[in-house]
């Protein structure tokens, strides 16, 4: 069963600009981990946020954690072309474990 | 690179075969977790092994089963295959599974295609 939900499902944006996708999930959770998946290959660590943090930042990237409402968001600044792939959220649970993952949003950058 | 290697990369199957995927985990980490990726879909959990034994397990039917080895490397067995099996398959290694704050690392996965 999937527990988190990525929106949008695609996004389309032009170089430079901003890209923020969502994702929701339903349980209570230890971290949160996002993940960028290129053509269906291997899955590339991006960022992890723990349950007691809000925010954290890496390079372009800036991931934010609201508990209450179960949800997180991460934010690419300055978007590349390289930046085109599809971005997966994950949840981890102490003592479970499996990851988690949602849907996955396909993010493309238009040069 | 996460140093976490899988083979083969592609693997064409009839349907009723069976099939073994292996994956080499990263240095120094003694915790293999396997994923299922159906096109269009997310991975899912299949299952993980812990210092050589099964330490937990998705919803999967019994033909899908594994090892673990001493060096810590891993393989997927899937019995009797059906269409629905299609899929890549991801292998994640991870130091420490229970340290709650713990990243996987996933290898380029397995293409499995089965007609």
């Amino acid at each position: 069963s999937q527990q988190g939900e990525e929106d949008p499902q695609a996004l389309s944006i032009q170089e430079g600009e901003n890209a923020t996708m969502n994702c929701s999930y339903k349980t209570s959770i230890n971290n949160l981990q996002w993940y960028r998946q290129n053509s269906g290959r291997g899955l590339v660590h991006l960022i992890l946020i723990r349950s007691n943090e809000r925010e954290k930042h890496s390079g372009r990237l800036r991931v934010t954690l609201d508990t209450s409402k179960k949800s997180s968001s991460l934010l690419i600044t300055a978007s590349r072309a390289a930046d085109t792939a599809s971005y997966f959220c994950a949840t981890g649970i102490r003592g479970a474990q499996k990851l988690v993952f949602g849907q996955g949003t396909r993010l493309t950058i238009n040069p | 690179e996460t140093g976490v290697t899988q083979s083969p990369t592609h693997l064409i199957k009839t349907r009723g075969q069976q099939v073994t995927l292996r994956c080499s985990s990263q240095s120094g980490h003694n915790t293999v977790s396997w994923y299922q990726q159906a096109l269009g879909q997310g991975p899912q959990f299949i299952f993980q092994y812990y210092r050589e034994e099964e330490n937990g397990r998705g919803n999967f039917p019994p033909r899908f089963s594994g090892l673990q080895f001493p060096n810590y490397s891993s393989e997927l067995n899937v019995n009797a295959l059906e269409l629905d099996d299609s899929a890549l398959y991801l292998c994640a290694s991870s130091l420490d599974w229970d340290s709650g704050t713990d990243t996987q690392y996933f290898g380029p996965g397995t293409r499995l295609t089965v007609l």
